[in-house]
Formats: structure tokens, sequence, C-alpha cells
């Protein structure tokens, strides 16, 4: 049992267009979270949801939508691509008190 | 404002080195978890150490050991007699408050371990 799961895994899309990463975690974890990696910028936080229907902003929001009406699943959408957005995106589920798990990463690219 | 510096962007040691990465923090916060990832080549975040700041015990787990110093703050990572499979991107993250919130990264330190 993975815990939690990203997909796609690798993604390819064309500026301008809408793309959503999909996140689904099996272990009820109250938090979940949206990461981008970035050379030389380490791992930064896009958006985090507290329970469903509860979102909020990260250090990095601009350009993306997250919702979450499912505890199970926080699906991250740009709504519009663009070439800034390629990148590795991971989403993480817990806190400080259980820890934080890492899905496996999605790879996308914006050509 | 809260923030990991990770000075050290890449190390190369020889087979059985030993090497420490660094790590220093920046919070105004009393109450505060420190972490330790390891990223492989095949791309996965690989938990192996939270720590927080009411217990400054040094840990050591196999090879790997973490100093945790609040008067320099800083939190590094030794690991002893390095093994290829140390090879990796190692992160350093700071998470300010109980409960769930943001995990701040450092930018990684790519240790590559030489045969």
């Amino acid at each position: 049992d993975a815990g939690i799961t990203q997909s796609p895994r690798y993604k390819i899309t064309e500026t301008g267009r809408q793309v959503t990463l999909m996140c689904h975690q099996t272990w009820s974890h109250s938090y979940m979270f949206w990461y981008r990696q970035d050379l030389g910028h380490g791992l930064r936080l896009i958006y985090y949801s507290a329970a469903a229907d509860i979102t909020d902003k990260g250090e990095v929001p601009d350009g993306y939508v997250v919702s979450r009406s499912k505890t199970e699943n926080f699906p991250l959408t740009l709504e519009s691509a663009t070439r800034s957005q390629t990148s590795v995106y991971f989403c993480a589920i817990g806190g400080t008190g259980s820890g934080y798990t890492f899905g496996s990463g999605t790879r996308l690219t914006v050509v | 404002a809260q923030k990991v510096t990770q000075a050290q962007t890449e190390i190369s040691v020889v087979e059985k080195e030993d090497v420490t990465l660094d790590c220093v923090y920046e919070t105004r916060d009393t109450t505060y978890y420190l972490f330790w990832y390891k990223q492989p080549p095949s791309g996965e975040l690989v938990f192996l150490i939270r720590r927080n700041s009411f217990d400054e015990q040094n840990e050591i787990s196999g090879r790997y050991s973490w100093n945790f110093q609040k008067s320099t703050s800083s939190f590094n990572f030794t690991i002893t007699a390095s093994q290829v499979v140390d090879s990796a991107v190692y992160f350093c993250a700071l998470s300010e408050s109980p409960g769930a919130n943001n995990l701040f990264f450092g930018t990684g330190t790519r240790l590559t371990v030489i045969p």
C-alpha cells in the first residue's frame, strides 16, 4: 500500500493548456500539500489543505488552483500552463507530528 | 522569517570517507521541527529524521548521525564510511509550529560518492 499516489508520473503539455495533476492518499491524513521542485530552489509550497473544503496558499500559488472535495484527493490544476511551470511536482501528506510523506512526483514539461 | 541554508551545493567524496552535510536555519519560533530528506537518483523523497527544538540530543542511526546545536542554529548530518548508495541530494527542512505547517526546504546538497 503506497499510501500516497500521484498521477501522471510524466506529462508534456503545451503553453496555455489546462492540466491537472492528481494526488490520492489511502491513510486519511487531514493535511495534504503540493510542492514544486526546481533547481536552485529546493522544494517550495504551492498550496495546502487542512481538511476537505479547506485550502490555503503557500509560497508560490500564482497560476495554480486546488480543490479538495474528498479527504483522499487533492488535485492541482494549472489553468493556463506556462513554461515557467515546468517542474517536478510533489504531493505530501502528514505534518510535524506524524512526519511528512511524499508521493513519487510528477515531472511536468510545458512546451 | 524562516529560512534554511545549505551552503554546500555539491560534495564529492571517495567511498569509505566520512562526510558532513551542513544545515543552518533561521526561525523566530521557540517550537520548531527540523527534518532531513534524501532524494536518490530515482527521484523520490525519503524521510531520514525529525527533531524537535526541545531535544538537542545527537542521534545516531547506523552510519548516519545528526548534530543539533541550537546555539549555532545548525542541524548537521554526518555519514560515516560513505558508500556509493549514499549518492543523492540531501535536503534539510524546517517546520515552525506543532501541527501540519509548511516545510521550508533548503536548496539541497548533492553528494556523490566515488567508488
